[in-house]
């Protein structure tokens, strides 16, 4: 199947810091691609959605200034946290669709990332 | 809004014996998709099964089939011959026809494979 790539894989930073987190599709182009917050033993909670070449849509309650979108390429979508603060830190997984493989609805999903800020 | 619900936080089952997930769903599209989704200590999402609405015929992959009930909103997961490495999160998952392949994911449930 189609690999999505995460980086960094872990990162502690300092409150008040910024720290970027970047999801790649190795192996396909990906339009649109998923970013999702995880809490300890809970589900996968939907942030936004990153479109390429446009603005991404934040789910409600998201702050869209505290997590910057950037989807510049086909095969790569960042996800930058500002201001980062202890309330922030979280897994974050994002996640992508390969068109290529016709209408099957299945999503691709990158190894997540764990935020800690100290 | 889509709903997915999932009952049953925890589970546990003996290695080889049979073990059922439940999930149940609301939405008002006739076209959508339904997932498993495994989630082990690794946090890597996995996916186990997929359903598309549309078809009658329950989807297999190996030892993992469904039970979908359209009518009933029901889709549940069913491990034949449980194995040690089947721990995980699981997770049911739906999408939407129209959704532009965002996911709505359940509560998960957490499966305990015992030797």
């Amino acid at each position: 199947g189609a690999v999505v790539s995460q980086h960094p894989s872990r990162v502690i930073c300092k409150s008040g810091t910024s720290v970027k987190i970047e999801c790649r599709s190795l192996d396909f182009q990906a339009t649109t691609m998923f970013w999702y917050r995880q809490f300890p033993k809970q589900s996968l909670m939907l942030m936004a959605t990153s479109n390429e070449g446009s603005k991404a849509t934040y789910e409600q309650g998201v702050e869209k200034d505290k997590f910057l979108i950037n989807h510049a390429s086909l095969t790569l979508s960042t996800l930058t946290v500002t201001s980062a603060h202890p309330e922030d830190s979280s897994f974050y997984i994002c996640s992508a669709r390969d068109l290529g493989t016709g209408n099957t609805g299945e999503l691709f999903f990158g190894e997540g990332s764990r935020l800690t800020v100290l | 809004a889509q709903t997915v619900t999932q009952s049953q936080p925890e589970m546990s089952v003996q290695e080889a014996e049979t073990v059922t997930l439940s999930c149940t769903y609301d939405t008002s599209e006739s076209n959508y998709y339904l997932f498993w989704y495994k989630q082990p200590p690794s946090r890597q999402m996995i996916l186990v099964i997929r359903q598309e609405a549309y078809k009658q015929q329950n989807a297999t992959e190996n030892r993992f089939s469904v039970n979908f009930q359209k009518a009933a909103k029901s889709f549940s997961l069913k491990i034949s011959d449980s194995q040690l490495g089947d721990t995980a999160m699981y997770f049911c998952a739906f999408m939407g026809g129209t959704s532009g392949s965002r996911l709505t994911f359940g509560e998960g449930t957490q499966l305990t494979v015992n030797p």
